[in-house]
């Protein structure tokens, strides 16, 4: 199985601050990386595909960035509704797994 | 836009099994733009793919899960479902339906509001 590695697991953060997160696979997945947010209670939402595509309707203050093994997804100024946690999984190859997730919390 | 609804029972006893439907709607499940499957989510913890099914009823599995789980697809009804055999309280979690998009490289695009299923006697 390809582990999905994400630092840091947790973040406190202020609104308008730019906060970046990292995933790692244990292996080269190209870029079959994705990131979803999850807030309290709520199903996971997609935020980026490919490492770097913004999915539809997703606000432009997110993006995404890496290939290989190493891959960043970036929020350039938090708003109050950015608090959740972050997950990246890897569609390289089966069974699809998850990071551990990134809890971003306000300062 | 496509939606997603998981149903079943909210609690199993220990060594029985788990059973989950998902209703699609918004789209039809003999796409042939999309995979669908099953994760999970115990409570306080991460996220965990259990399978995915094509319309055709090709399945693949997490092998760690893999003897105990079968998934199937029912397109007359537009649904999926998931059977856990001899579950524990290990099996304790949110379990989300949802869709994989085959052109966003496999992304799970479209998920379920996730359904609590409590492993208890």
């Amino acid at each position: 199985d390809i582990q999905m590695t994400q630092s840091p697991s947790s973040l406190s953060a202020s609104v308008g601050d730019r906060v970046t997160i990292t995933c790692r696979a244990s292996q080269s997945i190209s870029s079959y990386l994705n990131w979803y947010q999850q807030k309290p209670g709520k199903a996971p939402k997609l935020l980026i595909y490919a490492a770097s595509s913004l999915q539809s309707g997703v606000p432009s203050r997110f993006s995404g960035s890496g290939s290989g093994t190493d891959f960043t997804l970036t929020i350039s100024s938090l708003q109050l509704e950015d608090f959740a946690t972050y997950y990246c999984q890897q569609s390289y190859s089966t069974p699809n797994t998850f990071g551990q997730g990134t809890k971003l919390e306000i300062k | 836009q496509l939606q997603l609804q998981e149903s079943g029972p909210g609690l199993v006893k220990p060594s029985e099994t788990l059973s989950l439907t998902c209703t699609v709607s918004g789209g039809s499940i003999s796409s042939s733009s999309y995979y669908w499957g099953w994760i999970r989510q115990p409570p306080g913890k991460g996220l965990e793919w259990i399978g995915s099914i094509y319309y055709s009823g090709s399945t693949y599995y997490n092998p760690s899960l893999k003897s105990r789980v079968t998934i199937s697809v029912d397109t007359s009804k537009n649904q999926f479902s998931l059977r856990v055999s001899s579950v524990t309280a290990a099996d304790t979690a949110v379990y989300y339906c949802a869709s994989l998009s085959i052109a966003a490289s496999q992304t799970f695009d479209y998920w379920g509001q996730g359904t609590l299923v409590t492993v208890s006697s």
